[in-house]
């Protein structure tokens, strides 16, 4: 199995500052047929269903705002909020959907400091 | 609107079953391989299995942990996903959604229904 693994399991930035989360995949989650890294990002905020923001790694899904932004290459990605607004508090997860059985990371609280 | 209902979740005993529905609306149903991941309370989230589109064989996949206990099925023809759930155990307690299984990721995703394993 495919192990996401995430950094930190909690983050505490101040209003308007960066929130940068890692996720490290065991193995690579390119798909070589078109060169696209098989790795998303959700948001979960309390009481919600999580929320997709990010597929191939650094596409931003509708809707999503421009302060977000995803990126990374082979076993090592990076979600970035600039800018951090009250309502980004939430638990982030990695995940992997190359292969099954598709595996998410533990989770990264944010929090305001 | 591209939706997803969940329904059926309840307290079991242990080594019970249960089966859970999700109602889909808004895409084409027949076309789409679907998951289902659950969560815990107070945990992370858990992929639990998924059935790919009759088109592509319908085969199912699931994860080690519900393998031989859960089923995964589909009726296009009412744009609906299944789970069915037997012998439960305690640590199936958990919120269970369905979610599209897409190139671009899990998307959308409802809002879950509860199952509770407890004696």
């Amino acid at each position: 199995d495919i192990v996401m693994t995430q950094s930190p399991d909690s983050l505490a930035v101040s209003l308007g500052e960066r929130a940068t989360i890692n996720c490290k995949s065991s193995q690579s989650v390119l798909y070589s047929s078109n060169n696209k890294y098989y790795l998303a990002w959700y948001q979960q905020k309390p009481g919600q269903p999580p929320k997709l923001l990010f597929y191939w790694a650094s596409t931003r899904d509708s809707g999503v705002p421009d302060r977000f932004s995803g990126s990374g290459s082979g076993t090592d990605f990076t979600l970035t909020i600039s800018g951090l607004q009250a309502e980004d508090v939430a638990v982030y997860y990695c995940q992997q959907y190359y292969t099954t059985p598709y595996t998410f990371g533990q989770g990264t609280k944010l929090e305001i400091k | 609107e591209v939706q997803v209902v969940e329904s059926g979740g309840g307290l079991v005993k242990p080594g019970g079953s249960l089966r859970l529905s999700c109602a889909a609306s808004g895409f084409t149903f027949g076309n789409a391989w679907m998951s289902w991941v659950r969560q815990a309370p107070g945990k992370g989230l858990e992929w639990v299995g998924r059935i790919k589109r009759k088109s592509d064989g319908g085969t199912t996949d699931y994860a080690a942990p519900v393998k031989g206990r859960f089923t995964i099925s589909r009726d296009d023809s009412k744009s609906t996903l299944f789970l069915q759930m037997n012998n439960l155990k305690i640590e199936d307690t958990a919120v269970y959604y369905c979610t599209t299984d897409t190139d671009e990721g899990f998307d959308p995703w409802g809002q879950g229904t509860l199952v509770t394993v407890s004696s």
